[in-house]
């Protein structure tokens, strides 16, 4: 099993350009999750998917939009990049929220917005 | 509301010394509580959670935790530290008595670990 995937790993904008992460599972978790990480900041919740046509606000919405397209994917889009979004941005899935389950990550993907 | 703290922003610990990773937690119920380590340039991997039951929690890579309701911490601890346990470890938690279902993870400590 490959786990959490995400793509791109590397990216770099221009303001205002838009883009989609895409994050795929294969452990057939109903949830799914979009971090961002900033030093000292740890990680903040930006949207998450409790089931399959289900998405949530998290922490910090604001600037990101996202599709849970079907069981496995979830994906995070910028409409409009800021330099504020420059980050590294991780997707995680767990078998359902609340609980007590631990939550599984991918790799991340590292933006840079100029 | 649920918070965690995680008061080190960095540790420092010799090889073959016991290492101590502190986390306090704030709930209004009863605590799921969860500890996660990420090595470079890596995603979040799971290494132990605590549920209910026995307050000293095994996990991964040789790694234990201890629940301590009266003084609400969860301290991660490893009885002999590795060089390869040089990363950066988050804790985290989720109130059990409603509120928000997702955890709410701490700032991470960085963990050195020293020849």
């Amino acid at each position: 099993n490959a786990g959490v995937t995400q793509t791109p790993k590397f990216q770099v904008l221009k303001t205002g350009q838009s883009m989609t992460l895409q994050c795929a599972q294969d452990m057939n978790h109903n949830s799914m999750y979009w971090y961002r990480q900033d030093p000292g900041m740890g990680l903040r919740l930006i949207y998450y998917s409790a089931s399959e046509g289900t998405t949530d606000k998290g922490e910090v919405p604001n600037g990101y939009n996202v599709s849970r397209l079907n069981k496995r994917e979830f994906s995070l889009r910028l409409e409009s990049a800021a330099p504020s979004q420059t980050s590294v941005y991780f997707c995680a899935s767990s078998p359902g929220t609340g609980g007590s389950y631990e939550q599984y990550f991918g790799p991340g993907t590292r933006l840079t917005v100029t | 509301a649920q918070s965690v703290a995680q008061p080190e922003d960095q540790v420092n610990v010799a090889e073959g010394n016991p290492l101590t990773v502190k986390c306090t937690y704030s709930v209004s119920g009863n605590p799921y509580l969860f500890w996660y380590v990420q090595y470079p340039n890596r995603g979040l991997q799971f290494l132990l959670k605590y549920i209910t039951g026995d307050n000293l929690v095994k996990g991964s890579y040789g790694f234990e935790a201890e629940f301590n309701k009266s003084q609400t911490s969860f301290h991660l601890k490893k009885p002999s530290a590795l060089v390869s346990d040089s990363a950066l470890y988050f804790c985290a938690v989720r109130d059990t008595s409603g509120g928000s279902y997702i955890p709410t993870f701490g700032r991470g400590t960085s963990l050195i670990v020293h020849p």
